[in-house]
């Protein structure tokens, strides 16, 4: 199957700071999403990306779609304590595929 | 409001039994799909279905069955469970028109095989 590798593995942060974080492949992907999973429930899209280049915002949220169709970004600014939790990229050729996650801790 | 829901949430099996998970969305949506989530990992396709009556495999299918005779019903069936089928299993769905659409996730049936 295809190799999606989430970047940072997981991150300790401030309340308040700005997060970065992104998705990586040696493959190209026709869509990128993503989403966040919080404990015991299953995951929430967050931002979904459909054109190579395309910047999208959801609130505090941005993501890119790569140039390269090979990766994509997701920011959170300002963080605060209800950030927490595990985000996941996924990228679609045929099917979607999922990275391992960016598990991200805010500290009040 | 319900979305996807999926039955049971939690479940023991011995090594051996059958089982089967259940999955229904409410949301007219003709796409469905079964994943597993093993710990500090991603999620990985088992099966998916584009409507009633049509399954396909996906990543990971071996050890698994699924049917799909309504649009809002996809269960997956365990007919040997195994110790490495213990894992969280997601149903998800997607809106109609294609598998581009992103997908709506249940909350996850939590397994573990003995």
């Amino acid at each position: 199957g295809q190799q999606l590798n989430q970047s940072p593995q997981s991150m300790f942060i401030q309340e308040g700071e700005d997060v970065s974080m992104n998705c990586t492949s040696s493959s190209i992907f026709n869509t990128w999403l993503w989403y966040k999973q919080e404990p015991g429930e299953g995951p929430v899209l967050l931002i979904a990306l459909y054109k190579a280049g395309e910047l999208t915002s959801n609130g505090r949220l941005t993501a890119q779609f790569g140039i390269t169709r090979k990766d994509s970004f997701l920011n959170i600014s300002a963080s605060i304590p209800s950030d927490v939790g595990i985000y996941f990229c996924a990228g679609l050729v045929n099917q979607f595929y999922f990275g391992t996650g960016t598990s991200l801790t805010v500290i009040p | 409001n319900a979305g996807v829901t999926q039955t049971p949430k939690f479940r023991i099996l011995k090594i051996g039994q059958s089982m089967t998970l259940q999955c229904a969305q409410d949301m007219n949506h003709n796409y469905m799909y079964w994943y597993r989530q093993d710990p500090g990992m991603g999620l990985k396709l088992i099966y998916y279905s584009v409507g009633a009556g049509i399954t396909d495999k996906g990543e990971v299918p071996n050890g698994y069955n699924v049917s799909r005779s309504t649009t809002e019903d996809f269960p997956l069936r365990l007919e040997l469970a195994a110790p490495s089928q213990t894992s969280v299993y997601f149903c998800a769905s997607s809106y109609p028109g294609g598998v581009v659409q992103p997908q709506h996730f249940g909350d996850g049936t939590r397994l573990s095989i003995l």
